[in-house]
């Protein structure tokens, strides 16, 4: 069975400071990785598509990708209040896409 | 990024009753669309994939004739929640591949209420 770990929290971080979630997903052959931002109510949103190890920075986000270590990480600095959500990491496979449980983020004001 | 649009946003029916929902793609051709369901703070379950011009593949568990999906075109696939019950009331929201390498984009999602 293919699958995507998260850590589900919450995970609270002050105003301001840097948000740090993970994931790993256990099918090494997988070569395309995203980061949604998914708010209570509402569908997912992308954030950050990932192919090659290393960091992909799009304004106050970070993706991380290490493929020998199957672990794809995404970084929000100056955490805002507005970035409260969950954050789903999706590996897309085969035929389709292999989507984490989630973590829940706080960002306190 | 690609657009993908998802009618009606909230529906709210009697039971027994047939409720269709729409996915297109605005701005691309989507010959694979994803339907998934989400219960309240529960993850995203996919449900099938929608091949435009041929049947739909089910994930385990999912019934098909009671979750028809049709994808006639390449902007547009339906998923026909048929005879439905109170425990089919969810989240329903689909995707559909646009943009760069494989990423994937959702609709706004239906929520789907039987009363």
């Amino acid at each position: 069975q293919k699958e995507v770990e998260q850590n589900s929290g919450p995970l609270s971080v002050p105003e301001g400071a840097i948000a740090s979630l993970n994931c790993t997903y256990s099918d090494r052959g997988s070569q395309s990785f995203f980061w949604y931002r998914q708010y209570s109510g509402k569908s997912p949103e992308l954030i950050m598509s990932i192919y090659s190890n290393g960091d992909k920075e799009d304004g106050r986000f970070t993706a991380q990708l290490n493929k020998a270590s199957q672990y794809v990480s995404l970084l929000i600095r100056d955490s805002q209040p507005s970035d409260s959500a969950t954050y789903l990491c999706a590996v897309q496979g085969t035929y389709k896409y292999i989507f984490g449980t989630g973590t829940r983020l706080k960002v306190l004001a | 990024g690609a657009v993908v649009s998802q009618h009606p946003s909230r529906v709210i029916c009697k039971s027994g009753t047939s409720v269709k929902i729409e996915c297109r793609s605005l701005d691309f051709q989507a010959t694979t669309m994803f339907w998934y369901r989400q219960f309240p703070k529960q993850s995203l379950m996919l449900m099938a994939t929608s091949n435009e011009g041929s049947k739909a593949t089910y994930e385990q568990g999912v019934e098909k004739d009671k979750f028809l999906i049709n994808h006639a075109s390449l902007t547009l696939s339906t998923l026909t929640v048929t005879s439905a019950h109170p425990e089919d009331s969810s989240f329903y929201i689909c995707s559909a591949r646009g943009g760069g390498p494989g990423e994937l984009f959702f609709g706004e999602g239906s929520r789907l209420t039987v009363l």
